[in-house]
């Protein structure tokens, strides 16, 4: 597609069950990030995929999260056993990571845990 | 660790009124800087960037924003903002040595522009 694709738009959860997010990046991109945001908390960070190299997981906030790429393009990330503070947009980012260029950010998750 | 910092979380101002939204980091090399936006409904979008040379910057929609290496600083700027400009404002850098590397975003402020 034109752009990042993320789904699902909107999740609805209950603490304690898991869930996985979609991110479909720009076709030929080669960088693909993961950030959260939380109301009055800014973009925090979560994870970094370059080409094959190892992805940068330093943002991650807990064992909870993690994130793979799989063949160089889509990406999922997986929240397990959720908590009502995982509650947030999760915005995937793709870029084609020549002289740290321009993000281009999808629409975002909407991440409700009940 | 690098860290931005925006001074204001919430701005308000009546059209036509200047504009200035403090960002400061925390690194002492080389930076590349950016200014994204938020529109209301809308997913983020670049505003500007600076990577090297003239330290004064001009984006799209007559946005700009000064380099100060001395200060840590890259302000962003408009002489006269307008209605449409209401949006959430977000910079960020990342670090020369890793180019195409994570990018950390400040807080952002919110401008609130009245007709």
């Amino acid at each position: 597609g034109a752009g990042v694709s993320q789904s699902p738009s909107n999740k609805v959860t209950e603490k304690g069950k898991d869930v996985e997010l979609r991110c479909d990046p720009i076709s030929g991109h080669t960088a693909l990030y993961w950030y959260r945001q939380s109301l009055g908390q800014g973009l925090e960070f979560l994870i970094y995929f370059q080409g094959n190299s190892a992805p940068d997981k330093s943002g991650l906030p807990s064992d909870r999260f993690s994130a793979e790429r799989t063949g160089g393009s889509v990406s999922t990330l997986t929240i397990q056993r959720t908590q009502q503070e995982d509650s947030a947009v999760y915005l995937c980012a793709s870029s084609s990571g020549q002289g740290a260029g321009e993000l281009f950010f999808g629409e975002g998750s909407r991440l409700t845990v009940l | 660790a690098q860290s931005v910092s925006q001074h204001n979380h919430h701005v308000i101002l009546s059209e036509a009124a200047s504009l200035e939204l403090g960002c400061n980091y925390s690194y002492g090399g080389t930076v590349n800087l950016f200014w994204y936006v938020q529109y209301p409904g809308q997913h983020l979008q670049l505003l500007l960037k600076y990577f090297s040379g003239d330290p004064l910057v001009k984006g799209i929609k007559g946005f700009e924003a000064e380099f100060i290496k001395s200060k840590f600083s890259f302000n962003l700027r408009k002489p006269s903002v307008q209605w449409s400009d209401t949006a959430e404002y977000f910079c960020a850098v990342n670090t020369y040595y890793n180019q195409g590397g994570k990018l950390i975003f400040g807080q952002g402020t919110e401008l609130s522009v009245k007709p």
